[in-house]
């Protein structure tokens, strides 16, 4: 059973702070998405990586960075966190191959 | 440039009736189009994908390519269908892109 886990449920931040949202997955995956989860936007990808080291714009890159310095875990930074970045943040991976995408369960960060 | 649109953004349907969330997409290449579910506090899944041309838990999706649609459907919703639901859409497999979501409300 493929599990993606995000490093917090819940994260309430202030302007300015420095914010990293861990996530890893334990099968083996290549591919690795950052989305973010907003009402009546749906899913917007951030960033993706298909490999160690590797990374890709998504859709939405302004104000966030990746790091994948393993495969088994992808982390996305907001270097300066603002207000309008309050959202739900979800990470996905995929095997090579496989379109279907796996989930975490999302980590709902609040900036104030 | 890629879009997927979804009109409805609530649904509402009795329990027995049949059901239709639509999905229409603009790509100008061959997209591989899916239909992933978010039921509540549970995390995002994959409901079906359009090559795979299954049934799963009584849904049906039919790509067109003419209409350039992929709407879903079910014959007699059940209460436990309610959740949200998004379309979705990937050129191989890097760059996905999806709808805004329509929630489902599957009343007793």
């Amino acid at each position: 059973d493929v599990k993606v886990t995000q490093s917090s449920r819940y994260l309430v931040k202030r302007t300015g702070e420095k914010v990293f949202l861990e996530c890893v997955q334990d099968m083996d995956h290549e591919n690795m998405f950052w989305y973010r989860q907003d009402p009546g936007l749906g899913l917007r990808l951030i960033y993706f990586s298909y490999d160690v080291k590797m990374k890709e714009k998504g859709d939405i890159p302004e104000g966030y960075s990746v790091s994948r310095e393993k495969k088994e875990r992808f982390s996305l930074i907001l270097e300066s966190a603002s207000t309008n970045q309050t959202s739900m943040y979800l990470c996905a991976s995929r095997p090579d191959k496989v379109y279907e995408q796996y989930f975490g369960p999302g980590t709902r960060l609040t900036v104030t | 440039a890629q879009r997927v649109t979804q009109p409805e953004k609530l649904l509402s349907v009795f329990k027995g009736a049949p059901v239709e969330l639509k999905c229409n997409y603009s790509y100008s290449g061959s997209p591989e189009l899916f239909w992933y579910v978010q039921y509540s506090r549970q995390r995002l899944q994959l409901l079906l994908r359009h090559i795979s041309r299954e049934s799963i838990k009584g849904f049906t999706a039919d790509l067109n390519k003419g209409e350039t649609s992929f709407h879903l459907k079910k014959p007699f919703a059940q209460e436990e269908d309610s959740a949200m639901y998004y379309c979705a859409l990937t050129n191989y497999g890097q760059n996905f892109v999806f709808g805004p979501g329509t929630r489902l409300s599957v009343l007793p």
